[in-house]
């Protein structure tokens, strides 16, 4: 299994608080992703990073920021955390051969 | 704009039955991906298909893929209570951004 961890694993926070979180990985790669996941949607693309300090947008990018200052570590921020942030976030790589799509524990965050 | 849908979103069915998920995407793509999720897990990979025509199984899932079509199905053989998960397709666009775009997940319920 691809080494991919996040934190923190459940979070509750207030509307209006800013909230970060984290995706580490030990594998190196160069391309690292931010999903969100809810019911009937699916998961959705946030940010994403093709190297450090390289960072692009993804369908729902709206309300989030993201940061890479290193290869093993992607931020994923929400400067003004609201209701409709309330999601399950996933964070990904890739493996060998684009094979498969490795995904971090996830994050259960909630925003009240 | 890619696009792609699965149906059913929901499935119920009993044990020993056969049942086929598809999934349909809009645009040429270079890979298609079959994931596996358990409720409060992560997700798991369960098929890669690289080209037109490719065929993978394992046990009781069996996914194919028409590329002409753009259609992806997933079918399960002789269902058991174990494979009550969700169940994603995902397509790859890997023109400049290596991204993954998902299917909104078929929910399998097993009953005996």
């Amino acid at each position: 299994d691809a080494g991919i961890t996040q934190s923190p694993r459940h979070k509750v926070t207030e509307t209006g608080t800013p909230v970060t979180l984290r995706c580490h990985q030990t594998e190196n790669h160069r391309y690292m992703y931010w999903y969100r996941q809810d019911p009937g949607h699916g998961l959705r693309l946030i940010h994403y990073s093709y190297g450090v300090k390289d960072t692009d947008k993804g369908e729902v990018s709206d309300g989030y920021s993201v940061s890479r200052s290193k290869t093993e570590d992607f931020l994923l921020t929400l400067e003004s955390a609201t209701s409709s942030q309330t999601s399950v976030y996933f964070c990904a790589i890739w493996g060998t051969g684009y094979n498969e799509q490795f995904f971090g524990p996830g994050t259960r965050l909630t925003v009240l | 704009e890619l696009k792609v849908e699965q149906n059913p979103l929901f499935l119920s069915m009993q044990e020993g039955k056969n049942y086929t998920i598809y999934c349909n995407y809009s645009t040429t793509s270079d890979r298609l991906y079959w994931y596996r999720q358990d409720p409060g897990k992560s997700l798991e990979s369960l098929f890669v298909l690289l080209s037109n025509g490719a065929v993978k199984q394992e046990g009781r899932l069996m996914a194919s893929l028409d590329t002409k079509a753009r259609l992806s199905t997933l079918h399960i053989t002789a269902a058991v209570h174990d494979l009550s998960a969700t169940y994603f397709c995902a397509v790859a666009t890997f023109y400049n951004t290596d991204k993954l775009i998902f299917g909104t997940g078929t929910r399998l319920q097993v009953f005996p």
